[in-house]
This record gives structure tokens, C-alpha cells and sequence, in this order.
């Protein structure tokens, strides 16, 4: 089976950096996404890493480390409207599909003024 | 065109009623996918097509029913469902099996 782990909830102060954890232990792994979901709405894609190592994109940063089945968001000068869930997902073979993806129980990210 | 719509934003249905979702994308995405996703809880992928055949079928019952007339659209119809089949329901498409996923807004679905 697949497992995938996250905190499931954080709390951070407005203009911080906050660090969210995934740890993975999956049949095969063909890349990890992160994936923002507001309540109410549908997730947003944040970022991909396939290869080790760390992806910036503006004020969201994210790394993964292969052989210890590991990624983290990095969210800098938070805001407000950072507040919402944020999921880990990864992406595995299926003799069926090629790939799919499955995701993480997701992590509550509070931003406080 | 960047995104996925669905229709309707939301459902309300009896358990005997028979009612269809529907989704939509023109980014030219050859897999699409029905997630089903419970408040606070992550989405749970239930049905994929590839190139308009399903390919994945996540062990969904029988009174879901998917269908994928085109490349474009897919639908998911629903008879007979039970008040623990209240959800939001997600649709998403990506550039083949390989791609970045991209979800639509979602139905919120709501069984009496």
C-alpha cells in the first residue's frame, strides 16, 4: 500500500517561514507534488520535484530527498491568505494507468496576524 | 484556455433521484480524472481515463458511472446514492499520465 504522512495541523505567524514535512513510503515513485487547497475550493498546484534536491518559486520553496522518502514546503514572509490546507502527493507506476497519484491526509496551515 | 469547469457548483438529490455531473477542459489533456473528497479529508481518486478509455476504476460502486464522450468532457452519473455519498466531487485533467494534475472547482454533492 501507499503511505503518506504530513502534521496535521501548524500554526505560524504572519511575514514567518513555516516548514511543512511528507514523508512517503510508496510502491514506486515517480515524483512528489504539493498542492494548496483553500476550504471550500479545489487544490492548486504549487510545485513538482522528481529528482533530489530543492525548487524554489517565488515565496514557495520545495525539496525532496529519494532515498529517505522525504519532501517539505517552505512557505516565506507568510500571509494572510496562506491560511489553508496543504497536501502532499505522490506519484506512482500503475500497470494500468501508467501513473497515479495519491495523496497525503493534508496539513492545516493557520497564519495568524 | 488554463482550466477545468464543472457543472453544477452544487447538487442536492434524493436517493432515488438520478442526476450527472459534468467537466470540462480545452487544454488539449488526454487523461482525465473523478476524485471524491469528505471534509477535512484528502481527495480519494475514483475513476481515470486515458486517451477517452478508463483505465483506472478505484473499486467505486456500481451507482457511480462514468463516462468520457470525448476528449474534452467527462461525466460522472449517479442513481441511487446513499447520504454517505455527500461530497465534494472533483474533476481534474492532465497532459497524459505523466503530467501535473489540475482540478476543477468541484460539485458539491448532497444526498437526502
Amino acid at each position: 500500500g501507499q503511505n503518506i504522512d504530513q502534521p496535521t495541523e501548524m500554526t505560524a505567524t504572519e511575514g514567518a517561514i513555516v516548514q511543512i514535512n511528507c514523508t512517503y513510503q510508496t510502491s514506486g515513485f515517480n515524483g512528489l507534488f504539493w498542492y494548496q487547497q483553500h476550504a471550500g475550493e479545489a487544490p492548486t498546484f504549487l510545485s513538482y520535484n522528481v529528482l533530489d534536491g530543492l525548487e524554489e518559486k517565488g515565496r514557495f520553496s520545495s525539496f525532496l530527498s529519494r532515498s529517505k522518502g522525504y519532501s517539505y514546503l517552505l512557505l516565506k514572509e507568510l500571509q494572510m491568505k496562506d491560511s489553508a490546507s496543504y497536501l502532499c502527493a505522490v506519484r506512482t507506476p500503475n500497470n494500468n494507468a501508467g501513473n497515479m497519484l495519491t495523496f497525503g491526509g493534508g496539513t492545516r496551515l493557520m497564519v495568524k496576524p | 484556455d488554463t482550466e477545468v469547469t464543472q457543472t453544477p457548483k452544487h447538487l442536492v438529490m434524493g436517493m432515488t433521484n438520478k442526476k450527472s455531473l459534468k467537466c470540462e477542459q480545452h487544454m488539449g489533456h488526454r487523461a482525465m480524472y473523478w476524485y471524491k473528497q469528505k471534509a477535512k479529508k484528502p481527495p480519494e481518486l475514483m475513476f481515470v481515463y486515458s486517451y477517452e478509455k478508463l483505465s483506472i476504476n478505484e473499486s467505486v460502486p456500481s451507482r457511480f458511472s462514468p463516462e468520457c464522450p470525448n476528449s474534452s468532457l467527462l461525466n460522472l452519473h449517479l442513481h441511487a446514492l446513499q447520504p454517505e455519498d455527500s461530497a465534494l466531487y472533483l474533476c481534474a485533467s492532465s497532459q497524459g499520465r505523466a503530467g501535473i494534475l489540475f482540478f476543477g472547482p468541484g460539485t458539491r454533492l448532497t444526498v437526502l
